[in-house]
């Protein structure tokens, strides 16, 4: 199964942009890239994935390197409401029932004002 | 209501107790999570329906018997818990396992714990 790496904590100015790596350097050719993160004591909530291209939706912006060994979370306007831990995560696609979303300790991003 | 909700959100219980937690998804979804996040450590999964039927045992101890009834209900029945046990207990759903991509969205959680 694919491994991540993420730093363990980073920090961010209020209304920049925070820029979150990962690095998934063994992710396999059918393996998607997904990016959850988790606000203190609530459940996990779906931010953004990715197969090859890069991704955008109203929360973030996913970008995959060509070789696809790493990939960033940017969230273009960081507000104290994104502070969390962000988890990214390299989703074991088998097609049946033994995938599943397999979380690591993640990112704490830590927005200031 | 919509999205994923569980009660009760917060349960004290001795070990002695028998207690259930609830799960309820209001998405459609076909496949529902059973994670918990013990302090400091990361989610582990620990039981998955698929259309009612259960797909994954994580190596639960049995003092953990899930139930789900129908694709939107999914319960975790609490017996002779352990002060060890005490977590953050979440549901998850998802719409089909067996397809390609397969976003989960998870509840509030319920935190657990036992004296």
């Amino acid at each position: 199964d694919a491994k991540t790496t993420q730093p363990t904590s980073m920090d961010c100015a209020e209304g920049r942009a925070a820029n979150l790596p990962c690095n998934h350097s063994t992710i396999s050719g059918n393996e998607y890239v997904y990016w959850y993160r988790q606000i203190h004591s609530q459940g996990p909530q779906y931010i953004i994935h990715g197969l090859k291209n890069n991704e955008t939706n109203e929360m973030a912006s996913l970008i995959i390197t060509e070789d696809r060994k790493s990939s960033t979370l940017i969230l273009p306007h960081a507000t104290l409401r994104d502070t969390a831990v962000y988890y990214c995560i390299v989703r074991v696609d088998r097609g049946g029932n033994t995938d599943k979303l397999i979380f690591g300790t993640g990112t704490r991003l830590q927005v200031f004002p | 209501e919509t999205g994923v909700t569980q009660t009760p959100r917060h349960l004290v219980m001795g070990m002695t107790n028998k207690k259930s937690l609830k799960c309820e998804q209001h998405l459609g979804h076909n496949a529902m999570y059973w994670y918990k996040q013990s302090a400091k450590k990361p989610l582990e999964l620990m039981f998955v329906y698929n259309f009612k039927e259960q797909t994954e045992n994580n190596s639960v101890p049995s003092r953990f018997s899930p139930e789900c009834p129908n694709s939107s209900h999914l319960f975790l029945h609490l017996h002779t818990l352990q002060p060890e046990d005490s977590a953050l207990y979440l549901c998850a759903s998802s719409q089909d396992r067996a397809g390609p991509v397969d976003t989960q969205y998870f509840g509030p959680g319920t935190r657990l714990t036992v004296l």
